[in-house]
């Protein structure tokens, strides 16, 4: 199974402060087909997780654009350009590219 | 806008078997995979497996085969997973998810004696 690695395990960001979030995997997320399966997704309190990237660096239709994906291969990045109050939760990426589907531990985001 | 509709929450005793409901609605239904993810009170999210509502062919994480079935009727666009010999590790609360992108509200489920 791929083994996904998020980093920090929580942060706490001052409102329109920036925020980065790491994902890391334990093999390479790039598929034969060209694209790279990696998503993130923000849980809030109580909630079902919602989507927020997919294939490394696109946003579903909604996310707000403040909201960047990047990377390739095994090492991946969520920024928050600037952190509002409503993106406190819990972060996840997940891997897609082959079952199982997995997913990393989760970024906690708190505003200070 | 597509909607996964889950089945209310449910209190089961230690052995007994749970099925739970995931009924989908505005798109194809038999377009996309549907999988099952689980949550554990205060922890991360888990792989179930999938079922591909075209054939209805399923796919397990290997801890939860034999135990996990999982179903649909594309009559009422709906999926179904059935978990047999609850134990209180079970304990969680259980989404559906269309392909990886949307997510239904999720079911409590808790195994107590």
């Amino acid at each position: 199974d791929i083994v996904m690695t998020q980093t920090p395990l929580s942060l706490s960001v001052t409102p329109g402060q920036p925020a980065s979030i790491s994902c890391k995997s334990s093999q390479s997320l790039l598929h034969s087909d060209g694209k790279t399966y990696l998503s993130w997704y923000l849980q809030r309190a109580g909630q079902p997780p919602q989507r927020l990237i997919y294939e490394v660096s696109n946003r579903f239709a909604g996310v707000p654009d403040r909201f960047r994906g990047s990377g390739s291969g095994t090492d991946f990045t969520l920024r928050i350009s600037r952190v509002e109050a409503e993106d406190v939760g819990v972060y996840y990426c997940m891997q897609s590219v082959e079952l199982p589907l997995t997913f990393g531990g989760g970024t906690k985001v708190e505003i200070k | 806008q597509v909607q996964l509709v889950q089945s209310g929450p449910e209190v089961k005793k230690p052995g007994a078997s749970l099925k739970i409901s995931c009924k989908a609605s505005g798109y194809s239904f038999t377009a996309y995979p549907m999988h099952w993810v689980r949550q554990a009170p205060g922890h991360g999210l888990e792989w179930m497996g999938l079922i591909n509502p075209i054939g209805g062919s399923t796919n397990f994480a290997q801890k939860f085969e034999g135990r996990v079935t999982m179903t649909r009727d594309t009559s009422t666009s709906t999926v179904y997973m059935e978990v047999s010999g609850l134990t209180s590790d079970d304990t969680a609360v259980y989404f559906c998810l269309r392909d990886v992108v949307d997510w239904g509200q999720g079911t409590m489920v808790t195994v107590s004696s």
